[in-house]
């Protein structure tokens, strides 16, 4: 089965400072990883996917990832953070058919970025 | 273009009492997810729709749940009676395909709260 894990239930960044939400994920067969964001009262929104190629991926609002496969990681990095990105952050894998077909997503990582 | 409509945002009700949730998905987006998240988790799969076919149903409690895409556009995902464990978030996403590197776009979500 698939899974995906976010160890780090909140993080905490000073605005300015370097950002990482780290994931890692389980899958049969090739990976597709993605990284969503949820404000309050919000449904997801896409940041950013990986599906192949190179091994970092630029998303939305300055966002991109580092994919990882000898270490089944997908880490979310963001250069300089801003208050405004002070949300609820999911990692999310998609396996292979036989796997289900299905988005799993983690447990979420909250972000909060302290001026 | 316009988004993953959901209605209503948000929704009280009294157990046993059945309530219904609807989505309107991208136009053009055949494939349609329904997905439940509970406070503070990440989202998990109800329902699938291809076009009008419900595909993967596997996760969805069938004893009391329902859902439906007559026309393979509109959904309407249904709990009859409602239990105190079913307050959560019902979240809809769309999909232009099934396939799995096609990003999955999400409504705002419809919190329900069951007294």
């Amino acid at each position: 089965a698939q899974s995906v894990a976010q160890p780090e239930d909140q993080v905490n960044v000073a605005e300015g400072n370097p950002l990482t939400v780290k994931c890692t994920y389980s899958v049969s067969g090739n990976p597709y990883l993605f990284w969503y964001v949820q404000y309050p009262n919000r449904g997801l929104q896409f940041l950013l996917k990986y599906i192949t190629g190179d091994n970092l991926v630029k998303g939305s609002y300055g966002f991109e990832a580092e994919f990882n496969k000898s270490q089944t990681s997908f880490h979310l990095k963001k250069p300089s953070a801003l208050v405004s990105d002070s949300a609820l952050y999911f990692c999310a894998v998609r396996g292979t058919k036989a796997a289900g077909n299905k988005l799993t997503f983690g447990g979420g990582t909250r972000v909060l970025v302290k001026p | 273009e316009a988004g993953v409509v959901q209605s209503p945002r948000y929704k009280i009700i009294e157990k046993k009492q059945p309530v219904a949730f609807w989505c309107n998905p991208i136009s053009g987006h055949n494939t349609l997810y329904w997905y439940l998240q509970n406070l503070g988790q990440g989202p998990e799969l109800l329902i699938r729709y291809e076009n009008e076919e419900a595909v993967d149903d596997s996760q969805l409690p069938k004893d009391r749940f329902s859902a439906e895409r007559l026309k393979g556009v509109d959904s309407t995902l249904k709990i009859q009676p409602a239990e105190l464990g079913d307050s959560a978030v019902y979240l809809c996403a769309s999909t232009r395909t099934g396939e799995f590197g096609e990003t999955q776009y999400f409504g705002p979500g419809t919190r329900l709260l069951v007294l």
